[in-house]
């Protein structure tokens, strides 16, 4: 089973450029989401997506766009990068509705952006 | 604020046992979990325990909770040099699998 795919693993951008990490999963989850890894601050949620055509803003939204047009898809745009979105992503999944749901959440091998 | 807290550094002899600590901020999570991150690695669920429960344990792993305290500990008992990695706290919040995380303590086990 693949899980989780995240693309690229590795990314080097200039200030002002833009870029889309790409996320899919294979496990029918409801729910997707980004979270980015700064050191010694944890994870923090960027946006999340309940279901195909449904998205919301987590915690630190500014800078990047999300859509989701199908189940298995939830691409992060980074519209004008800056220095600021260096930083590890990752994208997790899960279900939402199944009666045994304990919100697991399911990560990807994540993507290591650097802006320069 | 709404922080999940825990130490940043952890470091054992192999054959120990570990205990990780973490605060927690909502008192009204359902669910709350600790997931390890090898090097290079996404986070993996490694446990996690309902609101409703003190204890629990899965073999060499116990976790404790006091919600009087809003307090969480994750004990790995024998602790082996496989077990090196960072280990996150995490309390589920709002009507969906959002996740609010702690910085993550890093465990080092020496031979």
């Amino acid at each position: 089973n693949a899980g989780v795919t995240q693309t690229p693993k590795f990314q080097v951008l200039k200030t002002g450029q833009s870029m889309t990490l790409q996320c899919a999963q294979d496990m029918n989850h409801e729910y997707m989401s980004w979270y980015r890894q700064d050191p010694g601050m944890g994870l923090r949620l960027i946006h999340y997506s309940v279901g195909a055509g449904i998205t919301d803003q987590g915690e630190v939204p500014n800078g990047y766009n999300v859509s989701r047009s199908t189940t298995e898809d939830f691409p992060l745009r980074l519209l004008s990068a800056a220095p600021s979105q260096t930083s590890v992503y990752f994208c997790a999944s899960s279900y939402s509705y199944s009666p045994l749901n304990t919100g697991e959440l399911f990560f990807g091998e994540g993507s290591r952006l650097t802006v320069l | 604020g709404e922080d999940v807290e825990q130490s940043l550094f952890l470091s054992v002899r192999e054959g120990d046992s570990s205990v990780i600590n973490c605060t927690y901020t909502d008192s009204s999570s359902t669910y709350l979990y600790w997931y390890k991150q090898e090097p290079g690695a996404g986070l993996q669920l490694l446990t996690y325990i309902f609101s409703n429960m003190d204890m629990k344990q899965d073999q060499r792993l116990t976790v404790l909770l006091n919600k009087k305290d809003k307090h969480l500990s994750l004990r790995i008992a024998d602790t082996q040099t496989g077990d090196s990695a960072i280990y996150f706290c995490a309390e589920k919040f709002g009507n969906n699998n959002d996740m609010r995380f702690g910085a993550g303590t890093r465990l080092t086990v020496k031979p």
